[in-house]
């Protein structure tokens, strides 16, 4: 139940924006999105909900496209402080399987100066 | 502001021994976690809980036991150490079922067996 994050790696200039994908093959309830630098822990994003509209944190956003069980992450004006690995997490569906959130394999991005 | 507080940082360990490692959050969550990262991977749910007493497996449990004695604590045991166990380990908490909320991590624990 892994969703599958494209593409694997970005590599930018500062001011340049980018798109993260992240794709499911089962109908999605949420998706998350958390930044991890080396050597240190991921850290929350945001987070949409089946139903809910795009989100957004100064320059980056994110939409949820909920028939093709898909969402994309926005960089916009990229920063230095965005270089990292970029993770999608979904949650299929609720009930017995509360917890259960499963993680993509991440898409490294690099901002150069 | 401690958070998540994972122990120990760094461990190598030899194949065939055992060790725990400790988990704690003083956010009052219910909810904990345990994940594996292995590189270029992702993260990989080993075991959760929903409350003190209440555990459940998740995608990788093999290899590995946890209990929930108290609402604070998360320790993740180790039995009988193999190569494939060689990984970053993650510690999360968080206040509310993770698919309407942030998940709060812990700096992680990195395990060698050798």
């Amino acid at each position: 139940q892994q969703p599958v994050q494209s593409p694997q790696a970005v590599i930018l200039r500062e001011g340049e924006d980018a798109v993260i994908n992240c794709s499911s093959s089962k109908a999605l309830y949420s998706v998350h999105w958390y930044r991890q630098k080396h050597g240190e822990a991921p850290v929350f994003l945001m987070i949409l909900l089946k139903g809910g509209e795009q989100k957004g944190h100064e320059k980056i956003s994110a939409s949820f496209n909920e028939k093709k069980q898909q969402s994309s992450l926005y960089l916009t004006a990229s920063q230095l402080s965005y270089s990292g690995t970029y993770f999608c997490g979904t949650e299929s569906y609720r009930g017995s399987t509360l917890g259960r959130l499963y993680f993509g394999r991440g898409t490294q991005l690099t901002v150069w100066p | 502001n401690a958070g998540v507080t994972q122990t120990p940082k760094f461990r190598i360990l030899k194949i065939g021994q055992s060790m725990t490692l400790q988990c704690a959050q003083d956010m009052n969550h219910n909810y904990m976690y345990w994940y594996r990262q292995d590189p270029g991977m992702g993260l990989k749910l080993i075991y959760y809980s929903v409350g003190a007493g209440i555990t459940d497996k998740g995608e990788v449990p093999n290899g590995y036991n946890v209990s929930r004695s108290t609402t604070e604590d998360f320790p993740l045991r180790l039995e009988l150490a193999a190569p494939s166990q060689t990984s970053v380990y993650f510690c999360a908490s968080s206040y509310v079922p993770p698919g309407t909320g942030e998940l709060f991590f812990g700096e992680g624990s990195r395990l060698t067996v050798l």
